[in-house]
């Protein structure tokens, strides 16, 4: 979804490197996710945040920390990358007023390899 | 244990076949019931989505919840190549605003 836009697409890094992967979105929505994904055990939330001042910790944050720049902007850092962080991240959107299904709308994902 | 589980698959069908996908789950709280499809090198999107139980059909797709079983569906008729993607249940509270999505199931349509 081009509302959605992650850099880089792709990126090879190695152990103990500090990797910041981007998310911009310009839908305007007010709530922003990170998740990873890894063959065989879906989405994984990261963080979560509902506006520029709110982030939440999801299931998965140990290692990861993010900053709301802005309301279009999400970032997620790893601040000592380690091989089993190797996945696919995703960046998603969804809007305050959207109704009770929150329909999120995902980034086209950048996947990372730690060496 | 995962709170919701899906058969990761890969599950590949003949064109025009009727495929079946399906997720468990243990939360019996969860009252709204999703499906996403994502394609190769992209991000999911929503294909459908239910409240609470019964059915709901869209086209070729249906969507079927048994909450007495914690068990979801999606039906695929008449199934097509362009339906080759992956499928992943996700699935949330009453009032809340994160999802809870299953592993996906990788479904490739032979032509």
């Amino acid at each position: 979804d081009a509302d959605v836009t992650q850099t880089p697409r792709n990126r090879i890094t190695k152990t103990g490197k500090r990797i910041m992967l981007e998310c911009s979105q310009t839908k305007g929505h007010d709530r922003m996710y990170w998740y990873r994904q890894d063959p065989g055990l879906g989405l994984q939330l990261i963080y979560y945040s509902f506006d520029v001042k709110d982030i939440n910790k999801g299931e998965i944050s140990d290692g990861y920390s993010v900053s709301r720049q802005a309301q279009a902007k999400f970032s997620l850092s790893l601040e000592s990358a380690i091989p089993n962080q190797t996945a696919l991240y995703f960046c998603a959107t969804s809007d305050a007023s959207g109704g009770a299904i929150n329909e999120q709308f995902f980034g086209p994902g950048t996947r990372l390899t730690v060496l | 244990q995962k709170e919701v589980e899906q058969d990761p698959g890969p599950l590949s069908v003949p064109e025009g076949a009727i495929v079946s996908l399906n997720c468990t789950y243990s939360n019996s709280a969860f009252q709204y019931f999703m499906w996403y499809r994502q394609y190769s090198r992209k991000g999911p999107e929503l294909l459908m989505y239910t409240y609470s139980s019964g059915n709901k059909e869209d086209g070729r797709f249906t969507a079927q919840v048994d909450k007495s079983s914690k068990y979801i569906s999606l039906f695929i008729r008449d199934s097509q190549p362009s339906d080759s993607a992956t499928y992943l249940c996700a699935m949330s509270l009453q009032g809340a605003q994160k999802l809870v999505f299953g592993q996906g199931t990788r479904l490739t349509i032979n032509p």
